[in-house]
C-alpha cells in the first residue's frame, strides 16, 4: 500500500479561503515532503519537513507534522486560483533512504 | 541551468515496438529517478541511479523494462516489447543528496 495517503482525495473552495490537506504514513520518516502538479507537468517541490521538526513556513504554506501520529498537513492561506493543481505528500523512510514514496495526491480545485 | 530534460515529451507506438525514454539530470545531481504515473496506480518509482549505479531497480515492472546511466548527463529507459498496458506518463527526476528532487515535464507514453 502506499506509504502516504492524502485526504480529501479533492477539495474544492473559494478564493481566499484556506486549504487543508493531510497525510498520513505508515513507517518511521527522515523526512515528508510536499510537491504540486499542475495538470500535463511534472512536480514542483514545495516544502521538506525533517523528522525533528514539527512545523514550517513558507510563504502562504505551512506544513505541520506529527511523528506520534504518523501525519502532516499542508495548509494553503489565502488561496488564488493559481494554487489549482494536485498536491502530494512523499515520504522518506529511515530504511530505504533517498527514494521517496508519494501518495495518490488531493486534488485542489480554487474557483474564483 | 534548464533543469531536468526528457525527451520525448509524447510518443505514440503500436504494441511490440521498442521504446526509449532519455533523461538529462541537472548537473551536480548524485541521484536521479524514474518515476510512471498512471490514474490507477499513482505515481510509482521505477528505478533510482546514485553516481550512475543501479541502487534500487525493485520497481521495474518485468524483464521488458529496462534502464541506463551511462554517464552523469545521460540515462535512458527501455520498454521491448511495449504493451497497452504501459501507457502512462513517465517521469524522471534528479537531486542533489540530502535536498529535494527535481522533476522533469515527463514523456506521455501511449501504446496502441
Amino acid at each position: 500500500s502506499q506509504q502516504g495517503e492524502e485526504d480529501p482525495q479533492a477539495l474544492s473552495i473559494q478564493e481566499g479561503e484556506n486549504a487543508t490537506m493531510n497525510c498520513s504514513y505508515k513507517t518511521s520518516i527522515n523526512n515528508l515532503q510536499w510537491y504540486r502538479q499542475n495538470s500535463g507537468r511534472g512536480l514542483v517541490h514545495l516544502i521538506l519537513i525533517r523528522s525533528n521538526e514539527r512545523e514550517k513556513h513558507s510563504g502562504r504554506l505551512r506544513v505541520t507534522l506529527d511523528t506520534s501520529k504518523k501525519s502532516s498537513s499542508l495548509l494553503i492561506t489565502a488561496s488564488r486560483a493559481a494554487d489549482t493543481a494536485s498536491y502530494f505528500c512523499a515520504t522518506e523512510r529511515i530504511q530505504g533512504a533517498q527514494k521517496l514514496v508519494f501518495g495518490q495526491g488531493t486534488r485542489l480545485t480554487i474557483n474564483p | 541551468d534548464a533543469g531536468v530534460i526528457q525527451s520525448p515529451r509524447h510518443e505514440v507506438t503500436e504494441m511490440g515496438q521498442e521504446v526509449t525514454l532519455r533523461c538529462k539530470p541537472i548537473s551536480g545531481h548524485d541521484y536521479l529517478f524514474w518515476y510512471r504515473q498512471t490514474m490507477m496506480r499513482g505515481l510509482e518509482l521505477l528505478i533510482y541511479f546514485n553516481n550512475n549505479v543501479p541502487i534500487d531497480d525493485s520497481g521495474m515492472p518485468e524483464d521488458r523494462f529496462s534502464a541506463k546511466m551511462p554517464n552523469a548527463s545521460f540515462s535512458t529507459l527501455k520498454i521491448q516489447p511495449s504493451e497497452p498496458r504501459d501507457s502512462a506518463v513517465y517521469f524522471c527526476a534528479s537531486r542533489p543528496t540530502g535536498n529535494e528532487q527535481f522533476f522533469g515535464p515527463g514523456t506521455r507514453l501511449t501504446v496502441l
